[in-house]
């Protein structure tokens, strides 16, 4: 099936430690996304990339970094996790007429 | 800078009843607009989108929504609620450089 794929699905990381959220789609969609998602606050984006080897920062970009190196994978890291972090994180996806959403990693930094 | 809001945090339906959820959004030109719609841990379900043409847009699962230039505004309609329509909601537009700006989403509670 077509679509999105995050891993992990849910984490537990201490503070300080580095961590990848993986994002992988399979529709050769240029562009892709990242937000995370807070009660009360929406989802709000972090990070894009409009076609592979170029990203950009979104609303809320720091102590995160993205690559994408290819069409299909756009990888989230933290490089030092802080609990303000903790989160849920959705992968996304558009071809210009649309966007998909992957299911989510929830991230829980402690 | 460009921005969503819907107004209302919570809401409370009752079965059967009509439903309108409200979105307005400041942008300088016609932005893309869309409705999302999110069920407890899972994850995002496009209702409905608007690029262009008729400003009344149909959707999935009997959701419909009408856009309004005058007003800046992008809302939701059902006219007979379902239990399972019980969800959060989320109004979003697209930015000029294809991105999503979300709103804070409303959640729809639906009494028996």
């Amino acid at each position: 099936i077509a679509g999105i794929t995050q891993a992990p699905t849910s984490q537990i990381l201490a503070a300080g430690r580095r961590m990848t959220l993986r994002c992988t789609q399979d529709m050769r969609h240029n562009a892709m996304y990242w937000y995370r998602q807070d009660l009360g606050l929406g989802l709000r984006l972090i990070h894009y990339s409009n076609t592979a080897g170029t990203t950009g920062k979104g609303e809320v970009p720091d102590g995160y970094s993205v690559s994408r190196a290819n069409t299909d994978d756009f990888p989230l890291t933290l490089a030092s996790a802080v609990p303000s972090q903790t989160s849920v994180y959705f992968c996304a996806s558009s071809d210009g007429r649309g966007y998909t959403f992957g299911s989510g990693t929830r991230l829980t930094v402690v | 800078a460009q921005s969503v809001t819907q107004p209302d945090i919570h809401i409370t339906v009752s079965e059967g009843a009509s439903l309108e959820l409200r979105c307005n959004y400041s942008y300088g030109a016609t932005p893309y607009l869309f409705w999302y719609v999110q069920s407890p841990g899972q994850g995002l379900q496009l209702l409905l989108k608007y690029f262009s043409g008729d400003t009344l847009v149909q959707g999935i699962k009997g959701f419909e929504a009408e856009f309004k230039r005058s007003q800046s505004s992008f809302n939701l309609r059902k006219p007979s609620v379902h239990w399972s329509d019980a969800a959060e909601y989320f109004c979003a537009v697209e930015r000029g450089y294809s991105t999503l700006t979300f709103g804070k989403g409303t959640m729809l509670l639906v009494s028996p």
